[in-house]
């Protein structure tokens, strides 16, 4: 069964600073893929980033940037120098390939930038 | 605009009356998600389907909630008989269907209340 941890909580930053936000996920199949989503106070998901689970290289893209360790089955993402306009709920979220690819989410984290 | 669309966006019922909601995916994505997501929790999977074929169901969809798509393209979820428990967005998404590709795109949701 699939699932992901996220510690639900109401996390606020000022202008400009980073935030990290953690994510744990447990499965059992050897083929998966992680994700993170964006949802703003329009409701609309928007899809962030994707790791397979077969490759571990840790990127940047933008002011995105994500840590995926399979040792410890964490996929953490860090937002750089935020924006008021990143002030939303994030997802992670984690699909299997032998589950049709359904996603299973966190319970997300709400974001607060404080100008 | 070609992403996914989502009719309506918004719909108040009473209980016990049934409701029907519509997904247009993006065009020539074979694969087509129904999630719902209630009031600070994150989306969780309803059902599935490979073009017109319902290749999976969670234990989430009771008897009272029946999804189609007939033609491979719009789908459609009906849910008769609605309780107040039902109230919650009804998010869709589509997604080629290429595993090397997998991301799945979101609507923008139905929000259902029942009253």
């Amino acid at each position: 069964a699939q699932k992901v941890t996220q510690a639900q909580t109401e996390i606020s930053v000022v202008e400009k600073e980073d935030v990290t936000l953690d994510c744990v996920y447990e499965t059992r199949d050897t083929t998966y893929y992680l994700f993170w989503y964006k949802q703003p106070p329009s409701g609309e998901l928007v899809f962030l980033i994707r790791r397979n689970s077969f490759d571990e290289q840790n990127e940047i893209s933008g002011r995105y940037s994500w840590n995926f360790q399979k040792s410890t089955s964490s996929f953490n993402f860090t937002i750089t120098a935020s924006q008021v306009v990143d002030s939303a709920v994030y997802f992670c979220a984690l699909s299997e390939r032998e589950g049709n690819n359904r996603l299973a989410f966190g319970k997300g984290n709400q974001v607060v930038v404080i100008p | 605009d070609t992403g996914v669309s989502q009719d309506p966006r918004h719909k108040i019922t009473k209980r016990g009356q049934n409701v029907t909601f519509r997904c247009d995916p993006i065009s020539e994505h074979n694969r087509l998600y129904w999630y719902r997501q209630t009031l600070g929790q994150g989306p969780e999977f309803l059902t599935y389907f490979q073009n017109e074929a319902q290749l999976e169901k969670s234990r989430l969809l009771s008897d009272r909630f029946s999804a189609e798509r007939p033609k491979g393209s719009f789908s459609t979820l009906e849910i008769q008989r609605t309780e107040q428990g039902d109230s919650a967005m009804y998010l869709c998404a589509s997604s080629p269907g290429d595993y090397r590709s997998n991301e799945q795109f979101f609507g923008p949701g139905t929000r259902l209340t029942v009253l």
